[in-house]
Order: structure tokens, then sequence, then C-alpha cells
């Protein structure tokens, strides 16, 4: 089973400035099957990003990812109110299917 | 627009069974594979389970293997979601999904709570 680490656990920043979320994967991921998702209180997740770079449909620009192999980023370049919440990685290259333990970013 | 609606879930006895149901619309979903994912209160997300496209394939993570089957009824656009000899710690929300680019869109959730 591949294991993804996601550093920091929470993340304390202020409305407009830049979010860098990390996951890191216990083995290196094929064709970067890597998704990233956000989720609010009371809230389904939702999907962000695909194959580790592509946005999914609607997402804002200013959601970016990045990364292969083992090592992936989440950018959120200037944070606005709406997306103080809690990001989770996922794989989806290998079965079982994996999360990310989830990163909270919350409002300094 | 791609709509998936859980139900099925409640309060059942731990040893007890209960049956998720997932209806879909909005999509072709005999195209897609789907999967379970939970979230126990509190908690981050689990994937559960997945069935291919035509139901050939499936997958369940260890926690749940062999005591939850994973079905669908592509005529019906409906997928499905039995759970036996039921466990607190399979107390969580249920969300079905489709499992294509990661999961693509989600349903809001029913929420199963195992508890004497």
């Amino acid at each position: 089973e591949i294991v993804l680490s996601q550093s920091p656990g929470t993340l304390s920043l202020s409305p407009g400035e830049r979010a860098t979320l990390s996951c890191r994967a216990s083995q290196s991921l094929s064709s970067s099957y890597l998704a990233w998702y956000q989720q609010k209180p009371g809230q389904a997740p939702r999907l962000l990003i695909y194959g580790a770079s592509s946005r999914a449909t609607g997402i804002p620009d200013r959601f970016s990812g990045s990364g292969s192999g083992t090592d992936f980023t989440l950018t959120i370049s200037r944070l606005e109110p709406e997306d103080f919440a809690v990001y989770y990685c996922q794989q989806y290259g290998y079965s079982p299917r994996t999360f990310g333990q989830g990163t909270k970013v919350e409002i300094k | 627009q791609v709509q998936l609606v859980e139900s099925g879930g409640g309060l059942v006895k731990p040893g007890g069974s209960l049956r998720l149901s997932c209806a879909t619309s909005g999509f072709t979903f005999r195209d897609y594979y789907m999967s379970w994912i939970r979230q126990a209160p509190g908690k981050g997300l689990e994937w559960v389970s997945y069935i291919s496209n035509g139901g050939s394939s499936t997958y369940y993570a260890d926690s749940v293997k062999g005591r939850f089957t994973i079905s669908r009824d592509n005529a019906e656009n409906s997928l499905y979601l039995q759970m036996n000899s039921l466990r607190a710690d399979d107390t969580a929300v249920y969300y079905c999904a489709t499992d294509e680019r990661g999961f693509d869109s989600w349903g809001q959730g029913t929420l199963v709570t195992v508890s004497s």
C-alpha cells in the first residue's frame, strides 16, 4: 500500500497570502496519478487537481499542482476567504487507492 | 448536471447489516468506475471499495474485505454497498464517487452509526 504523508498538518495564513502544501508518497506514482481535494465542514470533498497538475472543471487558476515521482505540491497563489478548508492528496495509480491525512489551512 | 445521491444509512447494532445505495444521474453511469469512500467523525478520508464500469472487477480496503460487497446496476444507474458484520469502527459518513481521474464527482454522503 502506498502511504501519502502531507505536511504541514496545519497552515495558518492570512487572506491574500500564498499557501504551499506538500504530499510525499512512499513510492513513485505511475504517470503522476495524484489528485488534490478541498473539503469544507459539513460538505463532501471537491476535486481540485488530477494528474498532479491538471485543474478540474471550474477550479480557479489560483490553484495549481506540481510534482512527480514521490513529491507533489498544491499551491494556492493568493488565499481567498473561501479557501480556508482541509486539503487532501490522493493517489489513484495503485490499488488500494489511498489518501493523505490532510492539511488544514486556517485563518491567521 | 452530475448528481449522486446516497441513501440507506442509519443506526445499526454491532454485528448488524446495512445496504447503502447511490442513485446517479447526469452522466453515462455505465462508462465509469465507481468507488465508496468513508470518513469517520472528525477524521480523514478512507477509500473503501471500487467497482469497474461493467461490474466484473472489484477491490476492497483490507479493513472491510470479507464483510462489505460492492455492486452496481447499470440499467438503474445505481451503485450499492452491502455491509455485513458491522463494527463500531465502521461508523462514518459514506460517500459514493465517480472514479476516473481521481474521484471526480461526489454525493453528499450518508451517515452510518454502529452502536449498541
